[in-house]
């Protein structure tokens, strides 16, 4: 069973700040099963990129994914008030089952 | 429009039973993998379950077997959880997905679910 561990639990960022969230494997797979999704209260989470880097029909490309084996990376640049949310990484190294992170918090202050 | 709706959450007991349907619709539901995933109250989100576009491949998260089945009925672009001895646990919003499962080369394929439902709420109490 791959576990993902989310890092930092919450970040607190002003507007127009880079954000970097870590989501790190405990075991490698493949880039191509690594997901992220963005989820605001009260709403269904949010397809933002797949494949670790691609980003998903509508996403900004102020949002961007890297990283390989166990590492992977969400980048968002230029923060918007409206990026406040929880960021969740979700991997299918063990498809077709799957798993996800317990999240990262973003606050926009 | 590509659409997911969610039925059938409510209150029931601890041992109860209860079925979740969700309906689709904007998209070829018969070509489509599909998923259920679950969110407990301030808590991060849980896969529960998914199964292949004709139904024939099932898999669920290990603390569901035995006590819930995913299952389709693609005539009526359908989506089922049926779930049986109901823990205080499985208290959440339960979310229906679609799962895309699209060729990222020769040997891989990428996975992720793109479109989600708004979810329903089960909750498990006496």
């Amino acid at each position: 069973e791959i576990v993902l561990t989310q890092s930092p639990g919450t970040l607190s960022l002003s507007p127009g700040e880079r954000a970097t969230l870590y989501c790190r494997a405990s075991q490698s797979f493949y880039s191509s099963y690594l997901v992220w999704y963005q989820q605001k209260p009260g709403q269904a989470p949010r397809l933002l990129i797949y494949g670790a880097s691609n980003r998903a029909t509508g996403i900004p490309d102020r949002f961007s994914g890297s990283g390989s084996g166990t590492d992977f990376i969400l980048t968002i640049s230029r923060l918007e008030p409206e990026d406040s949310a929880v960021y969740y990484c979700q991997q299918f190294g063990d498809s077709p089952m799957c798993s996800f992170g317990q999240g990262t918090k973003l606050e926009i202050k | 429009e590509v659409q997911l709706a969610e039925f059938g959450g409510g209150l029931v007991q601890p041992g109860g039973s209860l079925r979740l349907s969700c309906v689709a619709s904007g998209f070829t539901f018969s070509s489509h993998w599909m998923s259920w995933v679950r969110q407990a109250p301030g808590k991060g989100l849980e896969w529960v379950a998914n199964t292949k576009q004709d139904g024939g491949g099932k898999y669920s998260v290990d603390s569901v077997k035995g006590r819930f089945t995913i299952s389709r009925d693609n005539a009526k672009n359908s989506l089922y959880l049926q779930m049986s001895s109901l823990r205080a646990e499985d208290t959440a919003v339960y979310y229906c997905a679609r799962l895309q499962v699209v060729p990222a080369g020769t040997a891989y394929n990428y996975y992720y679910l793109d479109v989600w439902g708004k979810g329903t709420t089960v909750t498990v109490s006496s």
